[in-house]
């Protein structure tokens, strides 16, 4: 079957760095997204890897490895309005999008 | 430019009372979907549509119906609700379908709860 695997809770302190990991398990495979989701508000985009490596796009960073089925998002510099649910999805062969059930991030002070 | 316009943003309703939710872009996108999300689960594809004309189903069609007369609006009705169609609901569209880049752009959500 299809899956998507991420932690449901992390938290971590401004300023500091955190990588929310994310395993997929998909029918084919054509990218891998990374969407962030604040409490009440739609999902934006933040990142696309069909590639395997490092994607780097200011704070954020996402880094895909296909033949683990893995990617992880890092998050550096932590600011609190990095606090939200951060949503991983794999497109599969038929290029629909299975999602995982997200990461609620916490910063604290 | 508006983007993605979704409306009711709450909705009560009773146990076999229909109603519709509403969802227009104005990006001249090609693809429409909706999404339902509930606790503890990732987004789930309700139905889609690639253009003017053509909708098929998602994940999780049952109970629920679209059509999409026109490249800008579609609509999701909902045909007799029931207390497991409390979700929110959110629409999502992007250029085109069948591209590994299809970002998708949601729109704001509207949370429906039947009683």
């Amino acid at each position: 079957g299809q899956n998507i695997d991420q932690p449901t809770e992390m938290t971590a302190t401004e300023g500091a760095i955190v990588q929310i990991n994310c395993t997929y398990q998909t029918s084919g495979f054509n990218g891998l997204f990374w969407y962030q989701q604040h409490a009440g508000e739609a999902p934006t985009f933040l990142s696309y890897n069909v590639l395997d490596g490092l994607e780097e796009k200011g704070r954020f960073s996402s880094f895909l490895s296909r033949s683990k089925g893995y990617s992880y998002l890092l998050l550096k510099e932590l600011q609190m309005k990095d606090s939200a649910s951060y949503l991983c999805a794999s497109m599969d062969s038929n290029y629909q999008l299975i999602w995982g059930a997200g990461t609620k991030l916490i910063i604290k002070p | 430019n508006a983007g993605v316009t979704q409306t009711p943003k709450f909705q009560v309703l009773k146990t076999g009372q229909s109603m519709t939710l509403q969802c227009a872009q104005d990006m001249n996108h090609e693809y429409m979907s909706w999404y339902r999300q509930d606790p503890g689960m990732g987004l789930r594809l309700i139905h889609y549509s690639v253009g003017a004309g053509i909708t098929d189903q998602g994940e999780v069609p049952n109970g629920y119906n679209v059509s999409r007369s026109t490249t800008e609006d579609f609509p999701l009705r909902l045909l007799s609700a029931a207390p497991s169609q409390t979700s929110v609901y959110f629409c999502a569209s992007s250029y085109s379908a069948g591209s590994g880049a299809n970002v998708l752009t949601f729109g704001a959500g509207s949370r429906l709860t039947v009683l």
